[in-house]
């Protein structure tokens, strides 16, 4: 089944202690993204990535670092996790054609205290 | 400032009737707009896009309209069906093609 998965669903941590959300999909996609959902602001773009080794920042990447080692997976990274990354967080995935048309993973609520 | 904006946090329809959904941009520089559906606890799923070069895009029962003078979307679901019910996400596809903006979404409920 052509998917994407992300893991943990759920997170509660404290502030300031380094966690990786990550994020795997299985259809050779070549772009990855991760967005965060807050309520009255819709998803926001927080990092991409266009392939292996090729990443750049989306509109909120402050507080976050990505990697892309290998092609399925995209993980998240919050090195010093601050109660405004209180969010759910979606990771998505899609090709390089013509409409981008993206496959989202169920998400991840992340609640930092 | 939100780039892509969904005025209307909410809507409400009858079964059978017409859904419209509105969405507007600031940024005549986007070149392709989508529209996902997202239920509770779920990921946003792929619904319809369209190209800035068109004015209309029809799939089935959902139809968008692009109105590029007046930086304006819409998408319309007829007939609606309680299936339907979910928030509904607008987004565009940013100026180095790269970037993506989402709208705050509108949530649909379509009463039976």
């Amino acid at each position: 089944e052509a998917q994407v998965t992300q893991n943990p669903r759920y997170l509660i941590t404290v502030t300031g202690k380094k966690l990786t959300v990550t994020c795997s999909q299985n259809m050779n996609h070549e772009y990855m993204s991760w967005y965060r959902q807050d309520p009255g602001l819709g998803l926001r773009q927080i990092y991409y990535s266009m392939n292996v080794e090729v990443t750049d920042k989306g509109d909120v990447p402050e507080g976050y670092k990505v990697s892309r080692k290998e092609k399925r997976n995209f993980p998240l990274i919050l090195e010093s996790p601050s109660p405004n990354q209180t969010s759910l967080y979606f990771c998505a995935s899609s090709l390089l054609d013509s409409s981008y048309e993206q496959y989202f993973g169920p998400g991840t609520r992340l609640t930092v205290t | 400032d939100q780039q892509v904006k969904q005025n209307s946090p909410s809507l409400s329809v009858q079964e059978g009737r017409i859904s419209i959904l509105n969405c507007d941009y600031t940024n005549s520089m986007f070149d392709y707009f989508l529209w996902y559906k997202k239920y509770p606890a779920e990921g946003p799923t792929f619904l319809i896009s369209i190209s800035s070069i068109k004015d209309k895009n029809e799939d089935g029962r959902f139809t968008v309209f692009l109105n590029k003078s007046a930086k304006h979307l819409s998408l319309h679901i007829v007939p609606s069906q309680p299936g339907d019910s979910a928030v509904y996400f607008c987004a565009a596809r940013g100026d180095n093609f790269n970037k993506f903006y989402f709208g705050s979404g509108t949530k649909l409920n379509v009463k039976p």
